[in-house]
Order: structure tokens, then sequence, then C-alpha cells
């Protein structure tokens, strides 16, 4: 099956730095999905991006599909963004059903 | 739209208990899927669902069962719980079409002792 893998496993920053997080896939892929797991466990959507650039707010994300892999930009970081950030790609079609196949996450905090 | 909801949201069991957790949807999405997170890593596929009366295992369905009895809910089945199923359980849903983006609900909290 297709892998996951994201650097760096761990980021320390202080408020107010930016961050880039990185995530490579080992297949082709249609999509990928960032996530963000805040410390309360919940799961958040952060950008649906099979390809191209996207921007909401501070964050930002790049997919690169043709050289599998995607980055997902922190500016100006906030207590607030601490927690693990997930991507995650889905299988297309077949038996796959489009589920999805997580990395192992980067976890991130930010100190103030 | 609540989106995707959750029920319950922590649970205790002991060792060979029983309990049913239960996911609902107001999107009307066709797909829905349950996972399970453990310490330290990411979310693995349980069993999941295409369609209202149809289920498929996933890569993880060993000691679970599940229903979608309606298109709304999925519910999954522990007949009998083992600590090793202590972990956190998730339920996502999609449309069928064009998008393969996935609906998160809050997650359910369960521990066997």
């Amino acid at each position: 099956g297709i892998q996951v893998e994201q650097s760096p496993p761990d980021l320390i920053l202080q408020e107010g730095a930016n961050s880039t997080l990185r995530c490579n896939f080992s297949d082709s892929v249609n999509n990928l999905q960032w996530f963000h797991q805040n410390p309360w466990g919940q799961l958040i959507n952060l950008f649906y991006i099979p390809s191209g650039t996207k921007q909401n707010g501070r964050l930002s994300a790049t997919t690169v599909a043709t050289e599998r892999y995607s980055l997902l930009y922190i500016s100006s970081s906030q207590t607030t963004d601490s927690g693990v950030y997930f991507c995650a790609v889905p299988g297309a079609g077949g038996t796959s059903y489009g589920k999805l196949t997580f990395g192992q996450g980067t976890i991130l905090t930010v100190h103030p | 739209n609540a989106g995707v909801t959750q029920t319950p949201k922590f649970r205790v069991l002991k060792t060979g208990q029983s309990m049913t957790l239960l996911c609902a949807q107001d999107m009307n999405h066709e797909y829905m899927y349950w996972y399970r997170q453990d310490p330290g890593m990411g979310l693995r596929l349980i069993h999941y669902s295409v369609g209202e009366g149809t289920t498929a295992k996933g890569e993880v369905p060993d000691g679970y069962n599940v229903s979608r009895l309606k298109k709304q809910n999925f519910l999954l089945g522990l007949e009998s719980a083992a600590p090793s199923q202590t972990s956190v359980y998730f339920c996502a849903s999609r449309r069928l079409a064009d998008s393969y983006e996935q609906y998160f609900g809050p997650g359910t909290r369960l521990t066997v002792t």
C-alpha cells in the first residue's frame, strides 16, 4: 500500500516564528488532506489539496503531485497552533474506497 | 448542520463487556468510515461502508462488527472488549462523487480495563 512520511517528527517554536512541515508519499495520488489534531483530540480539516497551493489565514499548503510531496506552511505561529499535524492520502477506488492512509504526524509545540 | 457526531464521547469498559458506538452524519454522504487512533500513531481504518446496507473490512477489523441500516448512521460494535481495544475511535464520512475529502467526528475515547 501507499506509504506516507512526515517530517520533522517534532517541532518546537517560539510564538511568532514561521515553520514548514513536509509530507512525502510513495505513489501518485489524486488528493491529499492536512489535519490539525488539537490538544483535546479533535481532528480539524485544514486543507483538501490535490495539487497547487491554497491559503487560509496564516496557513497555506502546496502539493506537487508529480514529485509526491506536500508542504504545510504556518506563519506567525501562535500557542493555539500547538498539536499534531497529519497529512493523509486516499486509495483510489478498487478495494480502497478512498480510505485515508495517515502519516505519523508532526508534533508542534509553540511557546509563548 | 451538525456534520459528523459520535456517541458517547468517553466510555470505560471491563474486559469481556460489549458496547456500540454510534456515528451520525447529516450531510447525506454515501461513504462512512471507522478509524482507530493509538498513542503516537496516525489513524487506521477498521471498517467502512459505501452505502446503506453495505459494509466492508478495513486494515484492522478483528474484534469489531459494524452495521449501516440507515444512510446517516454507522454503528461500530465490540462484542467482547479486550484491553487491546483501548483507543480513540473516529468516524468519518464523504460524498460518493468526485471528492475524496473526508469529514471527521469528534472521537470516542474508549478504555478497556
